[in-house]
């Protein structure tokens, strides 16, 4: 069975600064995506980026950017020059190519201070 | 407007009574979602579709019931089995065989008294 692991509950960083959240994942396929959420005090489920696992290139979305390490079996998220708005619960979600199956990890808390 | 709407927002029920959570997508999306939502536990999947008269179990399926009669419905009934039911439920879309990302609605918020 897949599983997705976020080790950090909860961060906090400065305005402006780089963020980086952690994920890992545990498969025995190579076929697969991966996602991070953004889920903000309003509770809407937003996506942020998607990776697919054949691509070596990591997928970037404005401030947002993945690093993508298919062996090691990591997904983290860049978030630069952070704004307030990007304070929110983020989730990592891990998909097989073969099945329709979406399972998420615990979440980060991500505060951005002013 | 397309997307995925989650009645109502906030619920109520006495213990031991059933109730049933609406989803009802316009997006024309295959694969249907129920996630359920607690504090520190992330987005634990309950029952998942990907066609119309077929769902699988999640991981956290006992008390919970669903249906699939029609493409863009997916009710979600938490039954009095359920031991602890109170929490925030997410219902998702996708377009299904495995090619997207999930679409979600606003959420309900159930609360069991």
């Amino acid at each position: 069975a897949q599983t997705v692991t976020q080790s950090q509950p909860e961060m906090s960083v400065q305005e402006a600064e780089t963020v980086t959240l952690s994920c890992t994942y545990d498969t025995s396929e190579s076929n697969y995506y991966l996602f991070w959420y953004k889920q903000p005090p309003s509770r809407q489920m937003i996506l942020v980026i998607r990776q697919e696992a054949y691509k070596q290139q990591n997928a970037t979305e404005n401030r947002f950017s993945v690093n993508f390490q298919k062996a090691a079996k990591s997904f983290s998220l860049k978030i630069s020059d952070s704004q307030l708005g990007d304070t929110a619960m983020y989730f990592c979600a891990f998909r097989l190519n073969r099945d329709d199956k979406i399972i998420f990890g615990k979440g980060t808390r991500l505060h951005i201070l002013p | 407007d397309g997307g995925i709407t989650q009645s109502p927002k906030y619920l109520f029920r006495k213990e031991g009574q059933n109730v049933t959570l609406s989803c009802e997508q316009n997006l024309n999306h295959d694969a249907m979602y129920w996630y359920r939502q607690d504090p520190g536990q992330g987005l634990r999947l309950i029952y998942y579709s990907q066609i119309v008269n077929d769902f699988q179990k999640g991981d956290i399926a006992e008390g919970y019931s669903v249906s699939r009669e029609k493409k863009e419905s997916f009710p979600l009934t938490v039954t009095s089995a359920q031991k602890n039911p109170t929490a925030f439920y997410l219902c998702a879309s996708s377009i299904g065989g495995g090619l997207t990302e999930a679409f979600f609605g606003q959420g309900t918020r159930l609360t069991v008294v």
